[in-house]
């Protein structure tokens, strides 16, 4: 499975907009990007999901390069209620299913 | 939208006694099943796989014989910890895919189960 790197922690303000990158150099062909949110004390909640360039929902986009080594998690104009742990998952098929492995993640806080 | 819950939340015990927690799926099928355990400020580690009707798959470093899974159908996995200890205690999350896809099925969180033993 491949391994992820993102930055530890991130400050933000209200209103601004937020990148996040992730580093997944030896992804493989197969393997899908998806990011989640989780809140302290609760289960991590689905943001977005990808396998290359652009895919935007109703909450952030998600942006893949040409060569998948990395991706950016876009949030735009941040609340205070998006303080929080984002993690970025890559993985794919295998004899077990979609095993989800949790990198570090990042500590989002927004401030008023 | 699908929704996996968790029970109970919250649960405290006596070292040396046994927990179940319980996480279903509520309107979707789950083949697949994947258990977590978290401690303060740290990430989720994954503890084993669940697969309804046959046997757990387990990670490297933790004990079968102390966390026994259970899937005995589609929309119930069960964790038990047995002979609790107080370094059992952390919030235990399950999972649940919905969707034939393994790369692309979505993942659904339960609430998590927070277990503290005395």
């Amino acid at each position: 499975l491949a391994k992820t790197t993102q930055p530890i922690s991130m400050d933000s303000y209200e209103g601004q907009e937020v990148n996040i990158t992730c580093s997944h150099n030896n992804i493989a062909t197969n393997d899908y990007i998806t990011w989640y949110q989780q809140f302290p004390s609760q289960g991590p909640r689905f943001i977005i999901q990808g396998y290359k360039t652009k895919v935007t929902n109703e909450v952030a986009s998600l942006f893949i390069p040409a060569d998948r080594k990395s991706s950016t998690l876009s949030l735009p104009r941040v609340s205070l209620s998006d303080t929080a742990v984002y993690y970025c998952l890559v993985g794919g098929a295998n004899t077990g299913g979609f095993k989800t492995i949790f990198g570090a993640g990042t500590r989002l806080f927004v401030k008023a | 939208g699908a929704v996996v819950s968790q029970h109970p939340s919250r649960v405290i015990c006596k070292s040396g006694t046994s927990v179940k927690i319980e996480c279903r799926s509520l309107d979707f099928q789950a083949t697949t099943m994947f258990w977590y355990r978290q401690f303060p400020k740290q990430s989720l580690m994954l503890m084993a796989t669940s697969n309804e009707g046959s046997k757990a798959t387990y990670e490297q470093g933790v004990e079968k014989d102390k966390f026994l899974i259970n899937h005995a159908s589609l929309t119930l996995s069960t964790l038990t910890v047995t002979s609790a200890h107080p370094e059992d205690s952390s919030f235990y999350i399950c999972s649940a895919r919905r969707g034939s896809s393994p790369n692309t099925g979505e993942l659904f969180f339960g609430e998590g189960s927070r277990l503290t033993v005395l």
